[in-house]
């Protein structure tokens, strides 16, 4: 399977807890975009990297997000202190730079409790 | 703040009908529009995009854009129940901020 993929699926976490994502977008695909997705809404843009510069971040993304995209191939998304309020549903995706459609992950289910 | 909009739904269509899902956005210098389909508990996938004014379509599906009224569109005909889903309008602005609608659910009857 060539498709983006996300670890973990789902990720259980106790309030103040650092949690982790990793994507590895489609192997020749060098825009990689980091989304987060509540129940009735749609995808929300959070950043965006072209190979392995961080081009844009959301001004809603807090200081307690980073991401990461070490020698442009998987990337990172990094939650510290977590706040029940960040369970979602986090969405990597990714294209070619000649394209802007955009192909998603499965996804990454957090729960905060 | 750059808006998309999408009527929630459900909109329900009986087998074989023809769907007609609406999106507008309020950016106008708005350039790239796609489709998207996300099933209950799964990630979106891609449908179709759409750049031009008029008509594109691909099988089933045809997306429409009238950039002067700031719409977008997305017909499916002879709907079956497999297509099911919330339908995603998504926008993209300028730089790579994309911005999606909050989905419309569409429900086939059979």
């Amino acid at each position: 399977d060539t498709g983006v993929s996300q670890d973990p699926r789902h990720k259980i976490t106790k309030r103040g807890q650092n949690v982790t994502f990793r994507c590895d977008p489609i192997s020749e695909h060098n825009r990689l975009y980091w989304y987060r997705q509540t129940l009735g809404q749609g995808p929300e843009f959070l950043t965006y990297f072209q190979n392995e510069a961080q081009l844009e971040k959301s001004r809603l993304l807090s200081d307690r997000f980073s991401a990461e995209r070490p020698k442009g191939s998987f990337s990172t998304l990094e939650i510290q202190r977590t706040e029940q309020g960040d369970s979602a549903m986090y969405l990597c995706a990714s294209s070619l730079v000649r394209s802007y459609e955009q192909y998603f992950g499965p996804g990454t289910r957090l729960t905060v409790t | 703040q750059k808006e998309v909009e999408q009527n929630s739904g459900p909109l329900s269509v009986p087998e074989g009908a023809i769907a007609s899902l609406n999106c507008t956005y309020s950016d106008r210098v708005s350039q790239s529009f796609f489709w998207y389909r996300q099933y209950s508990g799964k990630s979106p996938e891609l449908i179709m995009s759409i750049y031009s004014n008029g008509d594109k379509e691909d099988g089933r599906f045809t997306a429409q854009l009238n950039k002067a009224s700031q719409y977008v569109s997305l017909l499916i005909r002879d709907s079956q129940p497999s297509d099911s889903a919330t339908y995603l309008c998504a926008v993209k602005g300028e730089g790579q901020n994309f911005v999606f609608g909050p989905g419309t659910r569409l429900s086939v009857l059979p």
